[in-house]
């Protein structure tokens, strides 16, 4: 098993679409967590952070579920501007990347 | 504030050579990384500093990978000899301990 595993995508979507993206961790001692963002052919960036209550920056909204394991995404009102991968990241202490998930919106 | 750099930025080399990456970190930030990417997956970490000192480098393939950090500060990745399976984008981030990572540009190495 993966330590971070992504939904594999691509995900293509309409402008002003609701999409949601999910990761799950195997280490249930990892401290903190976190969505990373990469346009093609550049480097990751971050996006937010994740915390244990859940937390929303716009129109973006990420969510913890420890006991599963889980942490999640939300994109509200997709912009096409929001077309990129958005990779999860765990710290295990080092920090570990998902694949990533590639979406697209489209006009 | 300067981000992270890395040089050179594209690297086209035979198989069999040596090729070599460098990196200068975010002013003081004490712990630097090397990730090495491959089209369509996410970085994976191959060694992290903690100011001069490697304290995770499990996943650098010791047999022909080597990495340095002198004085705490700028690190040098090293592939002697590179192989075509080499071929990658390899990243430097840095971060004060815990915190968020700030990538650089990479470097696209192409083995032919």
């Amino acid at each position: 098993r993966k330590e971070v595993e992504q939904d594999p995508g691509p995900f293509n979507v309409p402008e002003g679409a609701t999409v949601a993206f999910n990761c799950t961790y195997s280490n249930s001692a990892s401290q903190s967590f976190f969505w990373y963002r990469q346009d093609c052919r550049k480097e990751p960036k971050l996006l937010m952070s994740v915390y244990s209550s859940g937390n929303e920056d716009g129109r973006f909204t990420a969510q913890l579920n420890r006991a599963s394991q889980y942490i999640s995404l939300l994109i509200r009102d997709s912009k096409l501007s929001d077309s990129a991968t958005y990779l999860c990241v765990v710290n295990m202490g080092d920090m570990r990347f998902g694949a990533g998930t590639r979406l697209t919106v489209k006009p | 504030e300067a981000g992270v750099v890395q040089s050179p930025r594209y690297k086209i080399i035979e198989k069999k050579q040596p090729v070599a990456f460098w990196c200068n970190p975010i002013s003081g930030h004490n712990t630097l990384y090397w990730y090495l990417q491959n089209l369509g997956q996410g970085p994976e970490l191959l060694i992290r500093y903690e100011n001069e000192e490697a304290v995770d480098d499990s996943q650098l393939p010791k047999d022909r990978f080597s990495a340095e950090r002198l004085k705490g500060v700028d690190s040098t990745l090293k592939i002697q000899p590179a192989e075509l399976g080499d071929s990658a984008v390899y990243l430097c981030a840095s971060s004060t301990w815990g915190n968020e990572q700030f990538f650089g540009p990479g470097t696209r190495l192409t083995v032919l």
